[in-house]
């Protein structure tokens, strides 16, 4: 497809079990975001990654929390041992430079439930 | 620390009104802006790009007004329909490389 890929679309986990979700950029997009909606929260940067350069981190809540984008494009998002305050919407964008420059594309989501 | 606060935060108008949305950054170096539409359990949609050196932008029924001097923006929405409810945020680039800061969203109902 052409936008951004986000699976899965729902995850319900158990309380300290690790979780990965996943995130198709737009081909040829260099800049890729991850966020996180909680409930009747705004948008909270969590991750940046442009191009080859080292990701922005600054926004990651702790140390269960990690990263990465393979090959430029793929990215992972994991959380480990996760606990209930995770829950919520974790979303994807993309953009051809960085969101400052160009315009973002958002993926879907994946609904996190941690029980 | 750049902070986007959005107002109001929810709004109920009848279909056929025009109506604003506001957006307010305390920051003013900012690169850009962007208006995004938000349904219930869906991602998010981008509905307007401002550059810094750009006063608006038009689509369609949308209009979207930027003054960065004073650190203001404006969505513009003329002619309502209940397809339009949903939730509009507002987006802050402050460089061309990184993030945007959101504000906390207005909710919008129109009412048939």
């Amino acid at each position: 497809g052409a936008g951004v890929s986000q699976s899965p679309s729902n995850k319900v986990t158990e309380k300290g079990k690790d979780v990965e979700l996943r995130c198709d950029p737009i081909s040829g997009h260099t800049a890729l975001y991850w966020y996180r909606q909680s409930l009747g929260q705004g948008l909270e940067f969590l991750i940046y990654f442009q191009g080859n350069s080292a990701p922005d981190k600054s926004g990651l809540p702790s140390d269960r929390f990690s990263a990465e984008r393979t090959g430029g494009s793929v990215s992972t998002l994991t959380i480990q041992r996760t606990q209930q305050e995770d829950s919520a919407v974790y979303l994807c964008a993309s953009s051809l430079l960085g969101q400052g420059a160009t315009e973002a594309f958002f993926g879907q989501g994946t609904r996190l439930t941690v029980v | 620390k750049q902070e986007v606060t959005q107002i109001p935060a929810a709004l109920s108008v009848p279909e056929g009104e025009n109506l604003v949305l506001n957006c307010s950054f305390t920051d003013s170096a900012i690169y850009n802006l962007q208006w995004f539409r938000q349904d219930p359990g869906k991602g998010l949609t981008s509905l307007l790009l401002i550059q810094s050196s750009q006063r608006e932008q038009t689509s369609g029924r949308l209009n979207a007004s930027l003054d960065k001097s004073s650190g203001r923006s404006t969505l513009y929405i003329a002619a309502s329909q209940p397809g339009d409810s949903a939730t509009y945020l507002c987006a802050v680039g402050g460089t061309s490389y990184g993030k945007l800061t959101f504000g906390q969203g207005t909710i919008l109902t129109v009412h048939p």
